[in-house]
């Protein structure tokens, strides 16, 4: 149980293009949807938290305009990375949690911008 | 300030032996601190949950110790594998924000 699948898993894109990952919980209800970004050795870096039906809350730092998130079932978030460019290549992951308390991620997603 | 530290070398056990990882925090109250097992270019997988008001939990070869005086958690495998070679995450859960703060990870190599 508990399984969350990210799609695509890899995409690579020309550098001014929109990109949009999918996030789905498989087996339950995500009442809450995280997106982190992750770079090579570094720890996971939360960008935003979103839960069903209402706005995304982003973390300092992060561009909302950029990095448009929806969550719109409680079961699908997507996260789209707007115009992107070379520096918003990154590993991507998503986590859903049922309760509040234990994430589950899925796979991750790798954006190449050329 | 406020941190969470994991060894950031890489950790090499010989197969059989207990492999210990450390998880260090500073200025942090968690509610309650999970461990991860990430493997390369894959999310991370939840392996164990202990309680602020929890010594130790165990699951199957797997114990996690919390000291919140220390304010230290230790994850053991015992009789280790070499397909338990991966990066370890620990992650304090604030549930004043209900949000994870993650330590950077340990790789952990179990050599045959």
């Amino acid at each position: 149980g508990a399984v969350v699948s990210q799609h695509p898993s890899r995409v690579i894109c020309k550098s001014g293009t929109s990109v949009k990952i999918e996030c789905r919980s498989l087996d339950f209800q995500a009442t809450t949807m995280f997106w982190y970004r992750q770079f090579p050795k570094k720890s996971l870096m939360l960008m935003a938290t979103s839960n069903e039906g209402s706005k995304a809350t982003y973390e300092q730092g992060v561009e909302k305009d950029k990095f448009l998130i929806n969550h719109a079932s409680l079961t699908l978030s997507t996260l789209t990375v707007t115009s992107a460019h070379p520096e918003d290549s990154s590993f991507y992951i998503c986590s859903a949690s049922p309760s509040g308390e234990t994430q589950y991620f899925g796979p991750g997603t790798r954006l190449l911008v050329l | 300030s406020q941190k969470i530290e994991q060894n950031s070398e890489a950790l090499n056990i010989q197969e059989g032996k207990t492999a210990t990882l450390t998880c260090n925090y500073t200025n942090y109250s968690p509610a309650y601190l999970q461990w991860y097992r990430q493997d390369p270019g894959r999310g991370p997988v939840f392996l164990l949950l202990i309680r602020e008001n929890e010594k130790e939990k165990r699951k199957e070869r797997l114990k996690v110790t919390f000291d919140t005086t220390l304010k230290q958690s230790l994850f053991h495998i015992t009789a280790s594998q070499p397909a338990d070679s991966a990066t370890y995450l620990c992650a304090l859960y604030m549930d004043s924000n209900y949000q994870l703060i993650w330590g950077a990870g340990t790789k952990l190599i179990i050599k045959p």
